[in-house]
């Protein structure tokens, strides 16, 4: 049973292309998140959010929208892709007792993104 | 400048050989993470720690609050230990993440 899933597992796409990468979690935790690995394999958070509250990093660039059905679902929503976005993004659930990511944190298999 | 230095950024180890990978951050922390990055991409959680340290097989985690310095260490070291080691703080709601260190044991 996988803990943190995410579809697709890879995508490529063309420039300007709006797309959809998919994060469901089934170890019934408050908050999740979304995080970026770059070409030189440098991770950043992008977005965590629970119930109550959307933080987002203010380097990510606002076609990114997180997308939240209930609670064990964190959909990322890309506009206008550019090919500064090919990357891996990783999607990651905690418990959320303490919110935030000073709790351990359960990663999904990342989605391998390429826009040409 | 990254506000998480790790070091060294690249390690190669002898099957059985005691490695240890550093950790030091400028600002101040509610947490610090160690994590594993396997070959294949996967992101795995090794350690979750805010003081003191913390032990699980193998693995022994360290942090220094006034030094803001943590360590971790591998006893016995695998080829199967080869991977990623990310260090990550926690602060203000936000994630910072170090710029790894690659470790490579060989047999």
């Amino acid at each position: 049973d996988t803990a943190v899933s995410q579809t697709p597992k890879y995508l490529v796409t063309q420039m300007g292309n709006d797309k959809s990468i998919k994060c469901e979690q089934n170890l019934g935790h408050d908050t999740m998140y979304w995080y970026k690995q770059d070409s030189k394999k440098f991770l950043k958070i992008m977005f965590s959010y629970n119930n109550k509250e959307l933080i987002i990093n203010e380097t990510v660039p606002n076609r990114f929208s997180p997308k939240s059905p209930d609670k064990a679902h964190l959909n990322l929503h890309i506009n206008s892709l550019e090919l500064g976005d090919s990357a891996v993004y990783f999607c990651a659930s905690s418990p959320g007792t303490s919110g935030g990511p000073q709790e351990t944190q359960y990663f999904g298999p990342g989605t391998r993104l390429l826009v040409l | 400048k990254n506000e998480v230095e790790q070091s060294p950024q690249n390690l190669t180890a002898q099957e059985g050989e005691f490695i240890t990978i550093n950790c030091s951050y400028s600002v101040g922390i509610s947490a610090l993470h160690w994590l594993q990055q396997h070959p294949g991409g996967g992101i795995v959680s090794l350690f979750m720690l805010s003081s003191g340290k913390k032990k699980h097989g193998r693995l022994i985690a360290t942090i220094n609050i006034q030094e803001k310095h943590s360590s971790l260490h591998i006893t016995a070291s695998h080829p199967r230990d080869s991977a990623v080691y990310i260090c990550a703080v926690s602060l203000a709601g936000n994630l910072i993440f170090g710029k790894g260190t690659k470790l490579s044991v060989k047999p």
